[in-house]
């Protein structure tokens, strides 16, 4: 079962901060994040663990709530090369035995 | 040059023909994927492989088939294409290092099928 992301869509100035929410009704090992600019390939963003571990870049935050299943991605003072659409991947089993199931993805237009 | 290569990048076909989908990696890694994207639904897994004797299906593997030649390569064949099955088709590698795993898209592959 894919895992619910929201907004859908948010359009933001240049400067300002978004929240991305994923959210699943499975108990999850960890969630990874994604950004796609339109007509390329998904770019590995983040990746939390269950139990705290995370790996990243160091320009994205992100939380795993792993009572409510629950990850939020921030953006922060936003900027135009943040645009694209965002896609959570769950995994349930750990280490990927079971590949990754991604959200139908939120789309952030960043305007100057 | 890439690490995850598709080929063909763009490929126009008709209902009922067989083709195939090609994915190479220079990364050495051992997992393979393949996703399809439509607009709207995200990435959705076709199969996957953790090793060339290692074959699962994902989610929608109904009416595609696959195959691992090498390390390196991990093919997706329609066996008989029909119109639903327009969308851009992705390969990912990963490096399955005990759970904090990063996927390495390919550039994708666009299907039209008439």
């Amino acid at each position: 079962q894919q895992p619910v992301q929201s907004p859908q869509a948010v359009i933001l100035r240049e400067g300002e901060d978004a929240v991305i929410n994923c959210s699943s009704s499975k108990a999850l090992y960890s969630v990874h994040w994604y950004r796609q600019k339109h007509g390329e390939a998904p770019v590995f963003l983040m990746i939390l663990l269950k139990g705290g571990e995370q790996k990243g870049h160091e320009k994205i935050s992100a939380s795993f709530n792993e009572k409510k299943q629950q990850s939020s991605l921030y953006l922060t003072a936003s900027q135009l090369s943040y645009s694209g659409t965002y896609f959570c991947g769950t995994d349930v089993s750990g280490g990927g035995a079971d590949g990754l199931t991604f959200g139908k993805g939120t789309h952030l237009i960043i305007q100057p | 040059d890439a690490d995850v290569t598709q080929t063909p990048r763009n490929r126009i076909t008709k209902t009922g023909k067989r083709i195939m989908l090609e994915c190479s990696q220079t990364k050495g890694h051992d997992r393979m994927y393949w996703y399809r994207q439509d607009p709207g639904l995200g990435l959705r897994l076709i199969y996957y492989s953790f090793d060339v004797k290692d074959i699962n299906k994902g989610e929608i593997s109904d009416g595609y088939s696959v195959s691992r030649q090498a390390q390196a390569k991990f093919s997706l064949s329609l066996e008989s294409a029909i119109p639903n099955q327009t969308a851009l088709y992705f390969c990912a590698t990963s490096d399955g290092t005990g759970g904090l795993e990063t996927q390495y898209f390919g550039p994708g592959t666009r299907l039209l099928v008439l």
